[in-house]
């Protein structure tokens, strides 16, 4: 168990309506990275938050948005679905710090199905 | 640059060693290992630097050539838990964005 929590577990939505997904980051974490995986892919990176700030974003759309709450829990938010965002969302937390890499510790992920 | 990993898929034998590699045409900061049971979240096994350092826990280490610019995954004496997808991912320097591989697909028999 890493501590990192998402909700909900599954959403089944039709196209052109628009999503949320909440993570809750573990205890001591300053950052969320919310990565995209479709089936039989690795996770792709859609974009970082650090201290309620983007810390920088991968190659999405501009519909794929977030945010980042002085509790350091994190929203992704979808616009405008389309079949293709069909995917597991999984949201990552770390300590960033001056020194050293982050450790991403990964929560159960989001099974959004698009209709 | 995605890395790439190899082989794409593995099938062993409980009791068996197997090596899961992965490499990039840039030169890198770090490289993140992970395995993913089916239906789960990826699950955090080590991180190496550059600098060729090797690490290890239980019977699952890694090696980091960076002259090679690849990172070796080695599993020794294979158990039914090991089985799962493998992936690398790699950052190209301290406040880069983790890129991951496609992953290698690892089935222990028992």
């Amino acid at each position: 168990e890493t501590g990192v929590t998402q909700s909900p577990t599954h959403l089944i939505k039709t196209r052109g309506q628009q999503v949320t997904l909440r993570c809750s980051s573990q205890s001591g974490h300053n950052t969320v990275s919310w990565y995209q995986q479709a089936l039989g892919q690795g996770p792709q990176f859609i974009f970082q938050y650090y201290r309620e700030e983007e810390n920088g974003r991968g190659n999405f759309p501009p519909r794929f948005s977030g945010l980042q709450f002085p509790n350091y829990s994190s929203e992704l938010n979808v616009n405008a679905l389309e079949l293709d965002d069909s995917a597991l969302y999984l949201c990552a937390s770390s300590l960033k710090t001056s020194g050293g890499p982050d450790t991403q510790y990964f929560g159960p992920g989001t099974r959004l199905t698009v209709l | 640059q995605q890395p790439v990993q190899s082989p794409q898929a593995v099938i062993l034998r409980e009791g068996e060693d197997a090596v899961i590699n992965c490499s990039s045409s840039k030169a890198l900061y770090s490289v993140h290992w992970y395995r993913q049971k089916h239906g789960e979240a990826p699950v955090f096994l080590m991180i190496l630097l550059k600098g060729g350092e090797q690490k290890g826990h239980d019977k699952i280490s890694a090696s980091f050539n960076e002259k090679k610019q690849q990172s070796s995954l080695y599993l020794t004496a294979s158990q039914l838990s090991y089985s799962g997808t493998y992936f690398c991912g790699t950052e190209r320097n301290r406040d880069d964005k983790i890129i991951f591989g496609k992953g290698t697909r690892l089935h222990i028999l028992p």
